[in-house]
């Protein structure tokens, strides 16, 4: 089992659309929450980031962490054409259980394409 | 502020030959990454320096990979010899510091690395 499960698969969606991107994990020790967003042929950049569970929002970003259920969403509201992208969810321990500070366990990513 | 920045961006090789990737981070920052990203699936840390140190390596294949960050500034990055599956895209980052996971990891555009 992966320590960190992302889903959905490529999603399409129209221009306007709600989009619900999710990740699961296994490892209890993480308390660190990232999203990165990863255009084509460029290195991931970060979206969002939460500490611990609850709510975060930024613009049209909603950033949710539920770590009871160890599932962590994000909501983009208003999806644009240059949402276009491969989107990361990505967990640290901080420094938990040994691991050093700044390792980072990255989902596998969803391709996001939003058509006009 | 310039980015991190690596070259070659692209780089084709037979298998059993040998390669070295080359990162320059946002200067100032004491942290530097190389993640390894398989076609598919999300950044995978192969290793972290802090300044010249190594912090955490367990996820390098020490028998062909090697690393090293002289002068705490620039990284370079050596497979020798290479094989099929290390096909991949190899990532630089680097954040701040390493005593705070919120610290953002900021990457480079990454190497293509094509094995045949």
């Amino acid at each position: 089992q992966k320590e960190v499960e992302q889903d959905p698969g490529p999603l399409s969606v129209p221009e306007g659309a709600i989009v619900s991107l999710n990740c699961t994990y296994s490892n209890s020790a993480f308390q660190y929450f990232m999203w990165y967003r990863q255009y084509s042929r460029k290195g991931p950049e970060l979206l969002m980031y939460t500490y611990s569970s609850g709510n975060k929002e930024d613009g049209r970003f909603t950033a949710q962490v539920d770590k009871s259920s160890k599932y962590i969403s994000l909501f983009i509201r208003d999806s644009q054409p240059s949402d276009s992208a491969t989107y990361l969810c990505a967990m640290s321990a901080g420094n938990a259980g040994g691991t050093s500070y700044g390792k980072l366990t990255f989902g596998q990513g969803t391709i996001l394409t939003v058509h006009p | 502020e310039a980015g991190v920045a690596q070259s070659p961006r692209y780089k084709i090789i037979e298998k059993r030959q040998s390669v070295a990737f080359w990162c320059n981070p946002i200067s100032g920052h004491a942290t530097l990454y190389w993640y390894q990203q398989i076609l598919g699936q999300g950044p995978k840390l192969l290793i972290q320096f802090q300044n010249n140190g190594v912090v955490d390596d367990s996820q390098l294949p020490k028998d062909r990979f090697s690393a090293e960050r002289l002068k705490g500034v620039d990284s370079t990055l050596k497979i020798q010899p290479a094989k099929l599956e290390d096909s991949a895209v190899y990532l630089c980052a680097s954040s701040a510091s390493f005593i705070a996971s919120s610290d953002t990891q900021y990457f480079g555009p990454g190497t293509r690395l094509t094995v045949l």
